[in-house]
């Protein structure tokens, strides 16, 4: 079963503009959630994490929000480049446990 | 430093045969996770072993196991293999055990193919 959903499939974006995508957990006993970006033909690779304890993490152009209540959170890529062109996971993880979206696949038009 | 290793990158099998894909982490990581991708699917947490043990399965069937050796290289194998078998098979290592807020970090997969 899919524990964590992830919104939209797929997403068109101008360079410049923002990026934003979204993804829910069931499972309150998630207390770490990542995000990874993949390139084609290359494995995953941590691009920000958050605590639930916190409801914003920014590093760079990318931003994390939480919302623990409604058991969301979103990622947002501002200033979208062509270089972000990639396919996103959200994750929600527990001890020995991650679970991950089904992946955006993010295109950034010139 | 060098990554994480997967072997081999490209196989294929036909229905009713079994595979055995190794994963060498990054020196030093002692948990190695699985999992298994396919479009639409995204990424299926297929197990974790720390220290040589399994900590956790996802929801996946008996013909797929694994195990790992004292040097925390892993292997994971699929028996009886069906069609929907298909797919990208990663593997990752973390220093500590997963989900403890560490990075994971990926191979880049061993892509299995059933006929």
């Amino acid at each position: 079963q899919q524990q964590v959903k992830q919104s939209p499939q797929s997403l068109i974006v101008q360079k410049g503009g923002i990026s934003i995508i979204n993804c829910a957990y069931e499972n309150t006993a998630f207390d770490y959630f990542p995000w990874y970006q993949q390139f084609p033909g290359k494995g995953p690779a941590l691009l920000i994490a958050i605590r639930p304890d916190v409801s914003e993490k920014k590093e760079g152009r990318f931003t994390i929000s939480f919302n623990k209540s409604a058991k969301q959170f979103s990622l947002h890529i501002m200033d979208s480049q062509p270089g972000d062109s990639a396919t996103y996971f959200c994750a929600a993880s527990l001890l020995h446990d991650m679970r991950f979206g089904a992946g955006t696949r993010l295109t950034v038009k010139p | 430093k060098a990554g994480v290793t997967q072997t081999p990158r490209y196989l294929i099998k036909t229905r009713g045969q079994q595979v055995t894909l190794s994963c060498s982490p990054i020196s030093g990581h002692r948990s190695v996770s699985w999992y298994q991708q396919t479009p639409g699917q995204g990424l299926q947490f297929l197990f974790e072993y720390f220290s040589e043990t399994q900590r956790n399965k996802g929801n996946f069937p008996g013909r797929f196991s694994g195990r790992q050796f004292s040097n925390s290289r892993s292997e994971m194998n699929v028996s009886t293999l069906e069609l929907g078998d298909s797919a990208l098979y990663l593997c990752a290592s973390s220093l500590g055990p997963l989900g403890d807020t560490g990075e994971l970090f990926f191979g880049e997969g061993s892509r299995l193919t059933v006929l």
